[in-house]
């Protein structure tokens, strides 16, 4: 159980042009996911909480008009990247928080490359 | 200013033998902690979690001790498996805080055949 699905798992895009990333939860009903980022080598950033319909609360530095997220359902959340630059290219991962439980369970990520 | 800290970024272990991950934290507030693996281009797998309240819980070979007056914690692997070989994140979050967790900067553990 407790299974998050990503799509796309790669994606390039060019410069200027938005790119959508979807995240479920396959098993199980989650009013809160989070979107991380990681950089290469580098530990997983957390960007955003996003809750289930009302808005995303965004950490520090993230800014919330360039990365758009939308829970609309208790099993789907969508960060959209505004406006992609080069400097977006990451790795995107989704996580979903199990109700009544600590842990996150995580989606497989998401490669962003913008060229 | 990091409230997790996985000071050991690597760490090669023979086959069968324990592994041992170290991990520290800054923030008294946190009261769950857990244990992830990654593999490249891959999301974090869960391990296993310790609540405050407890020093150890164990799954299989995975057991992880809580030293909260030290605010350390560890993730023992034994016996240690080719397959373990992967980069292990800990993290940690606060009841009250909207469940969030703060990760380490990972340990990536080899396990040598």
């Amino acid at each position: 159980g407790a299974v998050v699905s990503q799509h796309p798992s790669w994606v390039i895009c060019k410069s200027g042009t938005s790119v959508k990333i979807e995240c479920r939860s396959l098993d199980f009903q989650a009013t809160t996911m989070f979107w991380y980022r990681q950089f290469p080598k580098q530990s997983l950033m957390l960007m955003a909480t996003s809750n289930e319909g009302s808005k995303a609360t965004y950490e520090q530095g993230v800014e919330k008009d360039k990365f758009l997220i939308n829970h609309a359902s208790l099993t789907l959340s969508t960060l959209t990247v505004t406006s992609a630059h080069p400097e977006d290219s990451s790795f995107y991962i989704c996580s979903a928080r199990v109700p009544g439980r600590y842990e996150q369970y995580f989606g497989p990520g998401t490669r962003l490359t913008v060229t | 200013d990091q409230q997790v800290k996985q000071n050991s970024p690597s760490l090669s272990v023979q086959e069968g033998r324990i592994s041992i991950l170290n991990c520290d934290y800054t923030n008294s507030m946190f009261d769950y902690f857990l244990w992830y693996k990654k593999y490249p281009a891959e999301g974090p797998t869960f391990l296993i979690s310790i609540s405050s309240i407890k020093d150890k819980n164990e799954d299989g070979r995975f057991t992880v001790f809580l030293n909260k007056s030290a605010k350390h914690l560890s993730l023992h692997i034994v016996p240690s498996q080719p397959g373990d070989s992967a980069v292990y994140f800990c993290a940690a979050g606060a009841s009250g805080s909207a469940r969030q967790l703060t990760f380490g900067s990972g340990t990536q553990l080899t396990v040598l055949p």
